[in-house]
């Protein structure tokens, strides 16, 4: 099982591009979070998908946008990117496994994408 | 307010001494609070849990609801914990962490 995977890995913009961060996830797991992480910031929460069809906002979530059409997806979404969304963005997943609902407060979390913007 | 503050940036030892990596939380009711961990090159993964009251890799954390901490301690810091340190409290509704700004620690010999 892969557990958790983003895509890409890093990626380079210029200001007022978009993109498009892919969080895939095999765990079955109803929730899906996305973070940023900035040094001396910490780990701040953008948008998270409590199941499938579901978003709601995090502490962060001014120029972003996100989707959860399938579950094991979650995507995030950069319309115009500016260079003060230069970060590491990291996915998680939480949830029981076997397709049950619920939550276990144990989050997985993927490898991270390096996000710069010139 | 739901917050989580982690007051060192950067906590330095040598190794065989002891580490406390100190976290302190506000919120109203019972808190569930955690400690996670990312080592160099790697996800960022749960250390432990208050609710476990277990200890992982030598670490331990008590709950103090009259200091309202979570402090993580250890007796005998190793090079191997050398990492980024981050304690997270379980929101209200129960469906998102909400984490500190992290301490990074450094063990050296």
């Amino acid at each position: 099982n892969a557990g958790v995977t983003q895509t890409p890995k890093f990626r380079v913009l210029k200001t007022g591009q978009s993109m498009t961060l892919l969080c895939a996830q095999d765990m079955n797991h109803e929730y899906m979070y996305w973070y940023r992480q900035d040094p001396g910031m910490g780990l701040r929460l953008i948008h998270y998908s409590v199941g499938e069809g579901t978003t709601a906002k995090g502490e962060v979530p001014d120029g972003y946008n996100v989707s959860r059409l399938k579950k094991q997806n979650f995507l995030l979404g950069l319309e115009s990117a500016a260079p003060s969304q230069t970060s590491v963005y990291f996915c998680a997943t939480d949830g029981l496994a076997g397709g049950q609902t619920g939550i276990i407060n144990e989050q997985f979390f993927g490898p991270g994408t390096r996000l710069t913007v010139l | 307010a739901q917050r989580v503050t982690q007051p060192e940036k950067l906590l330095s030892v040598f190794k065989g001494a002891p580490v406390e990596l100190k976290c302190n939380y506000s919120y109203s009711g019972s808190p569930e609070l955690f400690w996670y961990v990312q080592y160099s090159r790697q996800r960022l993964q749960l250390l432990l849990r208050h609710i476990s009251r277990e200890s992982i890799k030598g670490f331990t954390a008590d709950l103090n609801k009259g200091e309202t901490s979570f402090h993580l301690k250890k007796p005998f810091a190793q090079e191997e914990d050398s990492a980024m340190y981050y304690c997270a409290l379980l929101n209200q509704a129960g469906t998102a962490l909400i984490f500190g700004k992290g301490t990074t620690l450094s063990v050296s010999s």
